[in-house]
Protein backbone atom coordinates (compact mmCIF):
# COMPACT_ATOMS: atom_id res chain seq x y z
CA UNK A 1 0.00 0.00 0.00
CA UNK A 2 2.17 2.89 -1.69
CA UNK A 3 1.06 5.91 0.66
CA UNK A 4 3.20 8.51 -0.93
CA UNK A 5 3.23 8.22 -4.88
CA UNK A 6 5.25 9.85 -7.60
CA UNK A 7 3.66 8.87 -10.52
CA UNK A 8 5.94 10.53 -13.45
CA UNK A 9 9.17 8.04 -13.23
CA UNK A 10 10.45 10.82 -15.27
CA UNK A 11 10.46 14.03 -16.64
CA UNK A 12 12.65 16.01 -18.88
CA UNK A 13 12.70 20.03 -19.52
CA UNK A 14 14.79 22.52 -21.27
CA UNK A 15 17.80 24.56 -19.24
CA UNK A 16 15.60 28.29 -18.15
CA UNK A 17 12.04 26.32 -18.05
CA UNK A 18 9.82 25.45 -15.41
CA UNK A 19 10.16 21.93 -13.87
CA UNK A 20 6.90 20.52 -11.76
CA UNK A 21 6.81 17.06 -9.85
CA UNK A 22 4.01 16.01 -8.61
CA UNK A 23 3.83 14.19 -5.20
CA UNK A 24 0.19 12.38 -4.12
CA UNK A 25 -0.57 10.73 -0.98
CA UNK A 26 -3.34 8.80 0.70
CA UNK A 27 -2.98 9.25 4.49
CA UNK A 28 -4.71 11.78 6.15
CA UNK A 29 -2.32 12.15 9.44
CA UNK A 30 0.63 13.44 7.51
CA UNK A 31 1.30 16.58 8.19
CA UNK A 32 4.51 17.66 7.22
CA UNK A 33 6.05 16.70 3.73
CA UNK A 34 9.25 17.11 2.41
CA UNK A 35 11.41 16.88 -0.88
CA UNK A 36 14.93 15.28 -1.22
CA UNK A 37 17.38 15.54 -3.95
CA UNK A 38 19.31 12.18 -5.15
CA UNK A 39 22.82 12.11 -7.47
CA UNK A 40 23.91 8.28 -8.11
CA UNK A 41 26.05 7.04 -5.94
CA UNK A 42 25.24 9.54 -3.29
CA UNK A 43 22.97 9.92 -0.18
CA UNK A 44 19.93 11.92 -0.96
CA UNK A 45 19.42 15.63 0.65
CA UNK A 46 16.79 17.90 1.85
CA UNK A 47 15.65 20.54 -0.95
CA UNK A 48 12.43 22.12 0.92
CA UNK A 49 10.08 20.99 3.29
CA UNK A 50 6.16 22.51 4.29
CA UNK A 51 4.05 22.11 6.83
CA UNK A 52 0.39 21.78 6.56
CA UNK A 53 -0.25 24.78 7.76
CA UNK A 54 1.05 26.19 5.21
CA UNK A 55 -0.24 26.20 1.02
CA UNK A 56 3.21 27.32 -0.17
CA UNK A 57 6.95 27.19 1.01
CA UNK A 58 9.92 29.43 -1.63
CA UNK A 59 13.34 28.81 -1.44
CA UNK A 60 15.50 30.60 -4.43
CA UNK A 61 14.58 28.90 -6.77
CA UNK A 62 12.62 25.80 -5.43
CA UNK A 63 8.68 26.65 -4.64
CA UNK A 64 6.53 23.78 -2.84
CA UNK A 65 3.03 23.56 -3.19
CA UNK A 66 0.34 21.87 -0.55
CA UNK A 67 -3.19 21.40 -1.57
CA UNK A 68 -4.46 18.99 1.24
CA UNK A 69 -8.16 19.11 0.30
CA UNK A 70 -6.79 16.93 -2.82
CA UNK A 71 -3.60 15.31 -1.23
CA UNK A 72 -1.36 16.71 -3.31
CA UNK A 73 1.78 18.54 -3.42
CA UNK A 74 4.05 20.05 -6.11
CA UNK A 75 7.69 21.35 -6.18
CA UNK A 76 8.27 24.23 -8.69
CA UNK A 77 11.86 24.34 -10.08
CA UNK A 78 12.45 28.02 -12.09
CA UNK A 79 14.33 28.31 -13.75
CA UNK A 80 16.04 25.01 -14.16
CA UNK A 81 19.70 24.33 -14.92
CA UNK A 82 21.47 21.04 -15.83
CA UNK A 83 23.11 20.81 -12.26
CA UNK A 84 19.16 20.31 -11.04
CA UNK A 85 18.87 16.69 -12.88
CA UNK A 86 18.70 14.03 -10.14
CA UNK A 87 16.27 12.08 -9.01
CA UNK A 88 13.76 13.98 -6.27
CA UNK A 89 11.56 12.20 -4.24
CA UNK A 90 9.19 13.32 -2.09
CA UNK A 91 8.37 12.22 1.59
CA UNK A 92 5.70 12.74 4.34
CA UNK A 93 5.83 12.25 8.16
CA UNK A 94 3.17 12.52 11.16
CA UNK A 95 4.35 14.95 13.46
CA UNK A 96 1.84 13.23 16.22
CA UNK A 97 4.20 9.70 15.34
CA UNK A 98 6.74 11.62 17.37
CA UNK A 99 9.59 8.98 15.44
CA UNK A 100 10.05 11.40 12.97
CA UNK A 101 9.67 8.17 10.04
CA UNK A 102 9.59 9.55 6.59
CA UNK A 103 7.38 7.86 4.08
CA UNK A 104 8.72 7.79 0.34
CA UNK A 105 7.10 8.23 -2.93
CA UNK A 106 8.71 6.46 -5.70
CA UNK A 107 11.19 8.95 -7.10
CA UNK A 108 10.95 11.46 -10.28
CA UNK A 109 14.01 11.06 -12.14
CA UNK A 110 14.48 14.99 -13.38
CA UNK A 111 16.50 15.78 -16.51
CA UNK A 112 17.41 19.20 -17.98
CA UNK A 113 18.72 19.63 -21.16
CA UNK A 114 21.36 22.50 -22.10
CA UNK B 1 27.22 20.17 10.27
CA UNK B 2 25.59 16.66 10.49
CA UNK B 3 27.53 13.87 9.34
CA UNK B 4 25.92 10.49 8.97
CA UNK B 5 28.65 8.01 8.00
CA UNK B 6 28.41 4.49 6.45
CA UNK B 7 30.78 1.88 6.69
CA UNK B 8 31.19 0.66 3.48
CA UNK B 9 30.68 2.43 -0.27
CA UNK B 10 30.01 -1.09 -1.91
CA UNK B 11 29.75 -4.65 -0.45
CA UNK B 12 29.59 -8.05 -2.70
CA UNK B 13 28.83 -10.74 -0.16
CA UNK B 14 27.70 -14.32 -1.19
CA UNK B 15 24.31 -16.17 -0.53
CA UNK B 16 23.82 -17.42 3.39
CA UNK B 17 26.28 -14.75 4.94
CA UNK B 18 25.73 -12.70 7.58
CA UNK B 19 26.13 -9.09 6.55
CA UNK B 20 26.66 -6.51 8.74
CA UNK B 21 25.81 -2.43 7.82
CA UNK B 22 27.12 0.15 10.14
CA UNK B 23 26.03 4.11 10.68
CA UNK B 24 27.33 6.31 12.88
CA UNK B 25 25.64 9.76 13.27
CA UNK B 26 27.86 12.61 15.01
CA UNK B 27 24.77 14.74 15.86
CA UNK B 28 23.19 13.45 19.40
CA UNK B 29 20.09 12.93 17.02
CA UNK B 30 17.50 10.17 18.65
CA UNK B 31 16.07 8.94 15.20
CA UNK B 32 17.83 6.76 13.60
CA UNK B 33 16.62 4.82 9.74
CA UNK B 34 17.79 2.64 7.30
CA UNK B 35 16.46 2.41 4.01
CA UNK B 36 17.05 0.43 0.67
CA UNK B 37 16.22 2.23 -2.43
CA UNK B 38 15.51 0.25 -5.36
CA UNK B 39 15.11 1.55 -8.98
CA UNK B 40 10.57 2.09 -9.51
CA UNK B 41 10.06 1.54 -5.81
CA UNK B 42 11.38 4.59 -3.90
CA UNK B 43 13.00 4.63 -0.22
CA UNK B 44 11.74 1.99 2.08
CA UNK B 45 11.53 1.95 5.31
CA UNK B 46 13.16 -1.19 6.69
CA UNK B 47 13.85 -0.72 10.59
CA UNK B 48 13.88 2.52 12.55
CA UNK B 49 14.70 3.42 16.22
CA UNK B 50 13.70 6.14 18.13
CA UNK B 51 16.09 5.47 21.07
CA UNK B 52 18.88 3.46 22.39
CA UNK B 53 17.91 -0.29 22.15
CA UNK B 54 14.72 0.89 20.80
CA UNK B 55 13.58 -0.28 17.52
CA UNK B 56 10.39 -1.15 15.30
CA UNK B 57 9.79 -2.57 11.93
CA UNK B 58 9.47 -0.39 9.34
CA UNK B 59 7.74 -1.59 5.94
CA UNK B 60 10.29 -4.13 5.12
CA UNK B 61 11.60 -6.25 7.52
CA UNK B 62 11.60 -9.50 6.84
CA UNK B 63 15.10 -10.94 6.53
CA UNK B 64 16.77 -7.74 8.44
CA UNK B 65 17.26 -7.00 12.02
CA UNK B 66 19.14 -4.29 13.64
CA UNK B 67 21.16 -2.94 16.75
CA UNK B 68 21.56 -0.27 18.40
CA UNK B 69 23.65 -0.40 21.63
CA UNK B 70 25.02 3.20 21.77
CA UNK B 71 22.87 6.60 20.57
CA UNK B 72 25.70 7.53 17.79
CA UNK B 73 25.12 3.78 15.80
CA UNK B 74 22.49 1.93 14.42
CA UNK B 75 23.85 -1.57 12.69
CA UNK B 76 21.23 -2.93 9.84
CA UNK B 77 22.07 -6.87 9.84
CA UNK B 78 21.31 -9.49 7.09
CA UNK B 79 20.77 -12.49 8.85
CA UNK B 80 21.62 -15.00 5.90
CA UNK B 81 22.19 -13.05 2.57
CA UNK B 82 19.78 -13.53 -0.04
CA UNK B 83 19.92 -11.69 -4.03
CA UNK B 84 16.64 -10.21 -3.92
CA UNK B 85 18.57 -7.96 -1.17
CA UNK B 86 21.07 -6.74 -3.62
CA UNK B 87 20.29 -3.10 -3.21
CA UNK B 88 21.59 0.58 -2.03
CA UNK B 89 20.93 0.73 1.58
CA UNK B 90 20.89 4.09 3.10
CA UNK B 91 20.77 5.10 6.57
CA UNK B 92 19.68 8.70 8.56
CA UNK B 93 19.04 10.13 11.19
CA UNK B 94 16.81 13.19 12.84
CA UNK B 95 16.24 14.30 16.10
CA UNK B 96 13.30 14.03 17.88
CA UNK B 97 10.89 16.90 17.56
CA UNK B 98 8.31 15.64 17.26
CA UNK B 99 8.25 14.61 13.94
CA UNK B 100 8.74 17.83 11.71
CA UNK B 101 11.68 17.67 10.56
CA UNK B 102 14.34 16.60 8.03
CA UNK B 103 16.39 13.20 8.08
CA UNK B 104 20.40 13.66 7.18
CA UNK B 105 21.13 10.78 5.16
CA UNK B 106 24.73 8.80 4.73
CA UNK B 107 26.12 8.19 1.40
CA UNK B 108 24.67 4.64 1.25
CA UNK B 109 26.22 1.39 1.01
CA UNK B 110 25.76 -0.68 -2.36
CA UNK B 111 25.23 -3.94 -1.53
CA UNK B 112 25.95 -6.91 -3.99
CA UNK B 113 24.49 -10.54 -3.01
CA UNK B 114 25.94 -13.05 -5.02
Amino acid sequence: DQQVKQNSPSLSVQEGRISILNCDYTNSMFDYFLWYKKYPAEGPTFLISISSIKDKNEDGRFTVFLNKSAKHLSLHIVPSQPGDSAVYFCAASARSSNTGKLIFGQGTTLQVKP
Amino acid sequence: DVKVTQSSRYLVKRTGEKVFLECVQDMDHENMFWYRQDPGLGLRLIYFSYDVKMKEKGDIPEGYSVSREKKERFSLILESASTNQTSMYLCASSPETGGGTEAFFGQGTRLTVV
